[in-house]
Order: structure tokens, then sequence, then C-alpha cells
């Protein structure tokens, strides 16, 4: 069984540059997270999904901060345009009726290096 | 509001010893509590969980916590640990708000010297 799917595990590009990253959650969950790992910060929960709708974006940093889940299958967040500050691992994570009654199932991350 | 605190950041045992991890939460109600792990390189992944009923629970490869009401704690214990064991560990809350979302601690990193 696949757990969740995360592109790209690296990525590096130079300041400004618009960074797409994706995921793809477990089939037949109906909930998705993204998170952001950093020394300084810890584990922060950026934006969350409920059917594809997103349910509550009070994490995302700026508006230079976007995320989509066009279908059940697949989602993606968007840095446009991308700042050094934004370096950090995105997690993608993904649950069956939400992160309090079921476990989340997390990604391997991406690791993001704006220059 | 709710939060969690791992009070030690970094935490050093050798091989066979026991392991208690601390976790203190703050919450208006009967709280939602979680364990999870991060290896290096990887995502999390839930060791155990607590809802209600009984305050000791079981988790994944030999983890153990409890939840006491009066101290607003919910620490990972383990008898006897082994090499495998060293990643970092995370405690984390469920909304108050009944929101389907979690907030987690900063983690505390476990070394197991052999």
């Amino acid at each position: 069984d696949a757990g969740v799917i995360q592109s790209p595990r690296h990525e590096v590009t130079e300041m400004g540059q618009e960074v797409t990253l994706r995921c793809k959650p477990i089939s037949g969950h109906d909930y998705l997270f993204w998170y952001r790992q950093t020394m300084m910060r810890g584990l922060e929960l950026l934006i969350y999904f409920n059917n594809n709708v997103p349910i509550d974006d009070s994490g995302m940093p700026e508006d230079r901060f976007s995320a989509k889940m066009p279908n059940a299958s697949f989602s993606t967040l968007k840095i446009q345009p991308s700042e050094p500050r934004d370096s950090a691992v995105y997690f993608c994570a993904s649950s069956f009726q939400g992160a309090r009654n079921q476990p989340q199932h997390f990604g391997d991350g991406t690791r993001l290096s704006i220059l | 509001a709710q939060s969690v605190t791992q009070p030690d950041i970094h935490i050093t045992v050798s091989e066979g010893a026991s392991l208690e991890l601390r976790c203190n939460y703050s919450y208006g109600a009967t709280p939602y509590l979680f364990w999870y792990v991060q290896s290096p390189g990887q995502g999390l992944q839930l060791l155990l969980k607590y809802f209600s009923g009984d305050t000791l629970v079981q988790g994944i490869k030999g983890f153990e916590a409890e939840f006491k009401r009066s101290q607003s704690s919910f620490n990972l214990r383990k008898p006897s640990v082994h090499w495998s064991d060293a990643a970092e560990y995370f405690c984390a809350v469920g909304a108050e708000t009944g929101a389907n979302n979690l907030f987690f601690g900063t983690g505390t990193r476990l070394t197991v010297i052999p």
C-alpha cells in the first residue's frame, strides 16, 4: 500500500523563482495537511483540506504561498516569488476522518533551499 | 488555547536503559494527545494516541505513555531503549475547537549510545 508521495524530494532554486511542491495522499483519505519544518520554528501547519476544500489556511505565512487540491489524489503548494527564508522541509500528510481521530500519515518531505 | 511543551530539546541514553520523554499540554477540556516519531530524512510516524479511558496507552515499538490530568502531562516511556530508537519525538494535541488539526511540540531529539 503506497504511502503519501511527495515530489520533488529536494529543490534548490534562486530567490524570486516560483516553486511548486506536489503531494499525492493515500487513496481514500479525506484530509490533507501541509506542514513546514524549520529548526527555529519547529513543525508548523500551513493549511489543511477536507474533501479537496481548504478548511484552515491561517498558517500560510504570506500571500506568496498558495495551495490547491484539484482532486482527491493531488495537491500542490506553490511559493511565488520564493525567498531565502522559505528554506525548510515541507511535509504533506493525509488522514481519514481528520487528525484528531485517526493518525496522520506523512510523506518523506521536500527539502527546499532558496539561494 | 491549546499548546504543547516538550522541555527537553535533546536527550542521550545508553542502549538498554530506560527512557522517559516529557510532554506538557495546555487544553481546556479532555485532550486528544499523540506521540509521533521522526527518523532522519523521513516524515513523522504515529507511535500512540490517547482519547479517553485508560490513562496508560500502549503504542508501537514497545513505547507507552501515561496521561496525567493533574499534571497536564503525557510522558512517553520505554523500559529498554534500542539503538534504532534514535530519532526525533514529537508530542501533539488536537485542536480545542474540534477542528481536525494538531498542534505539535518542538520535539525532543533522542541519541542512543552503545
